[in-house]
């Protein structure tokens, strides 16, 4: 059974600082792995998407990486914004296609001016 | 990408009473999901909707509590029967684009209190 866990659960950090927020998962038999953004209240945005196949994505100041054999995923963030603060949650796709998204319980990240 | 968008955004219910969300996509997609996302907790998986047949449901979720339809491939509803307090919670719909390497996304979610 899948499992994904977000470490740190929170952090707060200066405007500026360049972070990382780390994800793990169990089953390395994945399809795909997702980054998601929620704000208070509010749905998921969809920051980046990485293949089974792919090393890393990028998107502006995102940057995600994928290692599949050490179950990890990284989403590093560069030059920090307080616009940025909000619960970045990834999540892992089970082997196949038609596989589900499972979750982690996110890090809420605070981005001080 | 794919629009998601919910109704109602929000509501404050009375114990026993149900409520149905409505969730239109902006486009055609392979599949769809209903989500709960507790206060303080990630997501949980309700169930997969399926066009035209009964939807899939995860362990812990049953149809009666949470019948589920999906009539065409833009369009589903989610219904919260004989709702009680523990059923306060955030329900997402989200669907999963054929055209986007199969990109999930989510609507904006429905905000329950049950009262």
């Amino acid at each position: 059974k899948q499992e994904v866990t977000q470490i740190p659960a929170a952090l707060s950090v200066p405007e500026g600082e360049n972070l990382v927020l780390n994800c793990s998962f169990t089953d390395s038999a994945i399809y795909n792995l997702q980054w998601f953004r929620q704000d208070p209240g509010k749905g998921l945005t969809s920051l980046l998407l990485i293949q089974s196949s792919q090393r890393e994505q990028t998107s502006g100041r995102l940057n995600a990486s994928l290692d599949k054999s050490s179950g990890r995923s990284t989403l590093y963030i560069a030059a920090s914004q307080p616009g940025d603060s909000a619960t970045y949650l990834c999540a892992a796709r089970g082997s196949s296609n038609t596989g589900k998204l499972i979750f982690g319980q996110g890090t809420t990240l605070q981005v001080k001016p | 990408s794919a629009v998601i968008s919910q109704k109602p955004s929000r509501d404050i219910c009375q114990r026993g009473t149900s409520l149905t969300i409505q969730c239109q996509v902006d486009s055609q997609v392979t599949m769809m999901f209903w989500y709960r996302q507790q206060p303080g907790q990630s997501l949980t998986l309700i169930a997969t909707a399926n066009q035209g047949s009964e939807a899939t449901y995860e362990s812990g979720f049953v149809i009666d509590k949470f019948p589920i339809s999906r009539p065409n491939l833009t369009f589903s509803t989610l219904t919260v029967s004989n709702m009680s307090p523990e059923d306060s919670s955030i329900y997402l719909c989200s669907g999963r684009h054929p055209s986007s390497y199969n990109e999930q996304f989510f609507g904006p979610g429905t905000r329950l209190t049950v009262l």
